[in-house]
């Protein structure tokens, strides 16, 4: 089975710091994906990328950027963090290009930022 | 743009119980629909998806109908158990290369014994 792993469960920040949210994937995925979930508005697209070196912005990209250096791996980086950005926040890969395409989720990082 | 709106929660159903957690999208094109299920403390998987209108998407009991005409895509199960309490998704994706999901606000399900 696909092993989508998010480095940290449970992150605390301060405003203003730059944060690394890491995310790996072991099944050689091209795509990989960045969400924020928050309540009641379900997931939302921060980033992605479909090859390494390659990234798009979603539909929230403020205040965001993001790193793929090694196909299996995917960063978020918050430059600055806010309180604003404190949310749980999912990483997702998958392969091929059809839009029927699952996607893998890690199982999130909650990020509080004071 | 492409939306997802799904029926406000949370449900709290009794075990046996049917269930029915309403979805309709706004989308154009021809899009894929999907249902993603969120246990406690996991992150999402897949649990079905229909990809053309008509098609029946169906797994661990569940099923959803892709209703071109409504633009719907419901979950139904006929018979719920204390193991299906989570967090329900439902997603639309149309876009051409990596898939961009769009993902409704979710509706969390209670199954009490």
């Amino acid at each position: 089975d696909v092993k989508v792993t998010q480095s940290s469960r449970y992150l605390v920040k301060r405003t203003g710091e730059k944060v690394f949210l890491e995310c790996v994937q072991d099944m050689d995925h091209e795509n990989m994906f960045w969400y924020r979930q928050d309540p009641g508005l379900g997931l939302r697209l921060i980033y992605f990328s479909y090859d390494v070196k390659m990234k798009e912005k979603g539909d929230i990209p403020e205040g965001y950027s993001v790193s793929r250096e090694k196909k299996e791996r995917f960063s978020l980086i918050l430059e600055s963090a806010s309180t604003n950005q404190t949310s749980m926040y999912l990483c997702a890969s998958s392969s091929g290009t059809g839009v029927w395409e699952k996607l893998f989720f890690g199982s999130g990082t909650q990020l509080s930022v004071l | 743009g492409n939306s997802v709106t799904q029926m406000e929660g949370p449900v709290t159903l009794s075990e046996e119980a049917f269930l029915t957690i309403n979805c309709t999208y706004t989308a154009t094109g021809y899009p894929s629909l999907f249902w993603y299920v969120q246990y406690p403390g996991e992150g999402l998987q897949l649990l079905l998806k229909a990809t053309k209108a008509d098609d029946k998407g169906s797994n661990k009991g569940f099923e959803a109908t892709y209703r071109k005409e409504t633009t719907s895509f419901h979950l139904e199960k006929g018979s719920v158990q204390v193991s299906d309490s989570a967090v329900y998704f439902c997603a639309l994706s149309s876009g051409q290369g990596a898939q961009k999901l769009v993902f409704g606000q979710g509706t969390r399900l209670t199954i009490n014994p």
